[in-house]
């Protein structure tokens, strides 16, 4: 299994630029998420997904569009850059989304994303 | 407003001594609670974890405790190994909300010779 996997690794954008970073995984996990990573901040939720077809937002999700067409992938667009989405982006990946049992989640190797 | 709180940014311990890395909530609803390990250019990786039905998890040379009354945890390292020296998040979950981890800001830990 590869596990999450993330690309492009890294990224340069020009404000306004549009992208789509990719993210898939193979072990048929039900729930996904997007976070991104910045100095002193920790991990914060941008979007999450509970199942193919099913998206919602998480704490920032402003800039920033989902979709989940299939169990395996969860893109993550930037509609117009900004510098302030300057970060690194990590996708995650769990198999439990019930109300019980456990949530670890796996993360991916992370997209480091500079928008000049 | 934070709701998972680690107030220690870093934190530096010599080699075969214990590491103590502390992390508070508000949220007496939080159920699940993580430990996730991160090293530079990579993604964090799970370490440990415990149910509020219990109050210690061990797993080798990590244990963590969980205190309910006081909302706070801890994880234990004993004997701290240089190769433990990274970011130590911790992470929470919510019932009710579906998988979706609460995660504080990180605490540098680094062992020393």
């Amino acid at each position: 299994n590869a596990g999450v996997t993330q690309t492009p690794k890294f990224q340069v954008l020009k404000t306004g630029q549009s992208m789509t970073l990719q993210c898939a995984q193979d072990m048929n996990h039900e729930y996904m998420s997007w976070y991104r990573q910045d100095p002193g901040m920790g991990l914060r939720l941008i979007h999450y997904s509970v199942g193919a077809g099913i998206t919602d937002q998480g704490e920032v999700p402003n800039g920033y569009n989902v979709s989940r067409s299939t169990t395996e992938d969860f893109p993550l667009r930037l509609l117009s850059a900004a510098p302030s989405q300057t970060s690194v982006y990590f996708c995650a990946s769990s198999y439990s989304v019930t109300g019980t049992g456990n949530y670890e989640q796996y993360f991916g190797p992370g997209t480091r994303l500079t928008v000049t | 407003d934070q709701q998972v709180k680690q107030n220690s940014p870093s934190l530096s311990v010599q080699e075969g001594r214990i590491s103590i890395l502390n992390c508070d909530y508000t949220n007496s609803m939080f159920d699940y609670f993580l430990w996730y390990k991160k090293y530079p250019a990579e993604g964090p990786t799970f370490l440990i974890s415990i149910s509020s039905i219990k109050d210690k998890n061990e797993d080798g040379r990590f244990t963590v405790f969980l205190n309910k009354s006081a909302k706070h945890l801890s994880l234990h390292i004993v004997p701290s190994q240089p190769g433990d020296s990274a970011v130590y998040f911790c992470a929470i979950n919510r019932g009710s909300t579906l998988g979706r981890l609460y995660f504080g800001r990180g605490t540098q830990l680094t062992v020393w010779p």
